[in-house]
């Protein structure tokens, strides 16, 4: 069973340039979520898709959003692109019918390491 | 506001002894725990999770225990070897797959296990 695949992995982008990132779940899963990992702030949740629909967001500016397609692959944007965007992406599949089946699990991706210089 | 909070950053232990990580919670409507473990240049993966219904769940040498009225969590590993050199990571949400607010991780322990 192939796992959450992420791309690209490594990107260098220059202060108010934009970057789209691209997440491929596990075959199956409906939902994807999307965190930031940085060494000062640790993980951080950025938003969760279900079918197509945003169901949560986390507390980050407007400059970074996303979306999911029909076949459950998402997408997130940042636009503007500051200094404090550099950070490792990581991208995480589950079930997430939010039925009492739902084991909860989430299963991440490597991530994007997104350099903004 | 950190809501869950992890000690200690940075772990040292000999092979064979026990690990043993600590998390702290704030938020009441927390009901889901998970613990993560990762690899340089690799995500997060889940090593185990319990449910504030039980005080302590065992999954071959890792186990969870869970303590609702002091709202913490800690994670013990028996047996320490090498291969267990990572980073853990606690987390908390107010569902299995992450709540309102996703799933809130602490910020992470670096554990080093000494040949």
């Amino acid at each position: 069973k192939a796992g959450v695949t992420q791309t690209p992995r490594y990107l260098i982008k220059t202060r108010g340039q934009q970057v789209t990132l691209s997440c491929s779940p596990i075959s199956g899963h409906r939902s994807v979520s999307w965190y930031q990992q940085t060494p000062g702030q640790g993980l951080q949740f950025l938003f969760e898709y279900f079918s197509e629909t945003q169901r949560n967001k986390g507390n980050f500016p407007g400059r970074f959003s996303g979306r999911q397609f029909s076949n459950s692959r998402s997408e997130m944007n940042v636009s503007t692109l500051e200094l404090g965007d550099s950070a490792l992406y990581l991208c995480a599949s589950g079930r997430g019918s939010g039925l009492l089946s739902n084991t909860g699990e989430l299963f991440f991706g490597e991530g994007s390491r997104l350099t903004v210089l | 506001q950190q809501q869950v909070k992890q000690s200690p950053q940075s772990l040292i232990v000999q092979k064979g002894g026990i690990s043993i990580i600590n998390c702290a919670y704030e938020n009441t409507a927390f009901d889901y725990f998970p613990w993560y473990q990762q690899f340089p240049g690799k995500g997060p993966a889940l090593l185990i999770a319990i449910r504030p219904d039980v005080s302590e769940k065992k999954e071959g040498r890792f186990t969870i225990s869970f303590n609702k009225s002091a709202k913490q969590f800690s994670l013990h590993i028996m047996d320490s070897q090498p291969g267990d050199s990572a980073t853990y990571f606690c987390a908390a949400s107010g569902r299995p797959g992450g709540g309102a607010d996703g799933l809130t991780f602490g910020k992470g322990t670096h554990l080093i296990i000494q040949p």
